[in-house]
């Protein structure tokens, strides 16, 4: 199995300028995410799907949309640059939502992708 | 709003020291609390998880200490090795929601 795999592994764009960030997994894991990590500030859920064709905010979802057509992919679009969408973008997934039972709550995530917005 | 707050930003240990990372909570909802380790360039990965059910879990090196009347819970890394030198996340998640992640250690073990 190649797990969580997310492409590019680095972006530069310019302000105003759209793409999607890619991220597929090959677990058949119900639920994927999509975090932003930025230096001290952690882990931050931008958005996530317990399902095909179901997807909901988290934390931080201003400027991002996703959608969930099929179980293996999740990508995550930004649709107008900014320069504080700079971080690194990592997709996880999991068998069901951290807070069920034994290993089905491993999130596995992927090498992410590092975006940097001018 | 920070639910979980992670101390220290940084840590330097010795080669065979102990390495203590500590987490406080808010939610008092919150029943599943992991560490995640994290190398350069690559994707966090869970390391050990605790339930509030037992007060501590041990794995090889690893321990996690879990205070519930405080809302704290702690890694600690028995015989420290430079191979440990990595970014170590807690988080934690009640039931049917996803994880909310403390903001992270960079520890490094000093040869």
């Amino acid at each position: 199995n190649a797990g969580v795999t997310q492409t590019p592994k680095f972006q530069v764009l310019k302000t105003g300028q759209s793409m999607t960030l890619q991220c597929a997994q090959d677990m058949n894991h119900e639920y994927m995410s999509w975090y932003r990590q930025d230096p001290g500030m952690g882990l931050r859920l931008i958005h996530y799907s317990v399902g095909a064709g179901i997807t909901d905010q988290g934390e931080v979802p201003n400027g991002y949309n996703v959608s969930r057509s099929t179980t293996e992919d999740f990508p995550l679009r930004l649709l107008s640059a900014a320069p504080s969408q700079t971080s690194v973008y990592f997709c996880a997934s999991s068998y069901s939502t951290s807070g069920g039972a034994g290993s089905t709550d491993t999130q596995y995530f992927g090498p992410g992708t590092r975006l940097t917005v001018l | 709003q920070q639910q979980v707050k992670q101390s220290p930003q940084s840590l330097i240990v010795q080669k065979g020291g102990i390495s203590i990372i500590n987490c406080a909570y808010e939610n008092t909802a919150f029943d599943y609390f992991p560490w995640y380790q994290q190398f350069p360039g690559k994707g966090p990965a869970l390391l050990i998880a605790i339930r509030p059910d037992v007060s501590e879990k041990k794995e090889g090196r690893f321990t996690i200490s879990f205070n519930k009347s405080a809302k704290q819970f702690s890694l600690h890394i028995m015989d420290s090795q430079p191979g440990d030198s990595a970014t170590y996340f807690c988080a934690a998640s009640y039931a049917g929601n996803m994880l909310t992640f403390g903001g992270g250690t960079r520890l490094m073990v000093k040869p």
